[in-house]
């Protein structure tokens, strides 16, 4: 069965840069999408199909596609960034998330 | 307003039935997949099911095949889950959510409902 592989945790200072990977074989031939969630909150749709952001979403969020890895980029991070995140894509009529990446802003 | 309201959860004992449902507002329903995920206390995302717009496609995880049926009623704008012989690891949030273009992302997410399955 397919599997996508996120690393547990990211830690990131204020104002810089977090980049959040998902690898799965061949990946970037399927569309990826990730969703942020908060502690005790439900999830929310930050990136889908690649790189297209929901309305609402601010545009330090941003994302790619390509050979194996898909990835959340999160420029100029602040602190109500710090969540879990999740990868998704779907093959063979199911879905599969990643495990989830921990972002620390510290 | 896009709103999605999830009901039904609890405590039930393994090997027992219960059913979730999940109202849907302010789009139109009809025209939108809609899938369940679940979440167990402390872990990830895990998708569940998935009934397309017609209810006359679904889809399950390996997990719960055989076990889940999802089931629509588009006059309700509802979307249920019917859970049985549910075992210790089925305990879990469980969300329904909406398809953003039956392109098999999420764009809406409900607020969850917890089964506990337990003795």
């Amino acid at each position: 069965s397919y599997e996508l592989t996120q690393p547990p945790s990211v830690s990131v200072s204020p104002g810089q840069t977090a980049s959040i990977t998902c690898s799965g074989d061949k990946l970037g031939d399927k569309y990826a999408c990730w969703y942020q969630q908060k502690p005790g909150q439900s999830p929310v749709l930050v990136i889908y199909q690649d790189n297209r952001r929901p309305s609402g979403i601010p545009g330090r969020f941003s994302g790619s596609n390509s050979g194996n890895t898909a990835t959340l980029t999160i420029s100029g991070t602040q602190a109500m960034d710090e969540a879990d995140y999740y990868c998704q894509a779907w093959d063979s009529s199911t879905v599969i998330f990643g495990g989830g990446t921990k972002l620390t802003v510290l | 307003e896009v709103q999605l309201v999830e009901s039904g959860g609890g405590l039930v004992q393994p090997g027992g039935s219960l059913r979730l449902s999940c109202a849907a507002s302010g789009f139109s329903f009809s025209s939108y997949w809609m899938h369940w995920v679940r979440q167990a206390p402390g872990k990830g995302l895990v998708w569940v099911s998935r009934t397309n717009s017609d209810g006359n496609s679904t889809t399950y995880a390996d997990s719960v095949k055989g076990r889940f049926t999802i089931s629509r009623d588009n006059a309700k704008n509802t979307v249920y889950l019917q859970m049985s012989s549910l075992r210790a690891e089925d305990t879990a949030v469980y969300y329904c959510a909406r398809d953003g273009g039956n392109s098999w992302y999420f764009d809406c997410w409900g607020q969850g409902t917890l089964v506990t399955v337990s003795s």
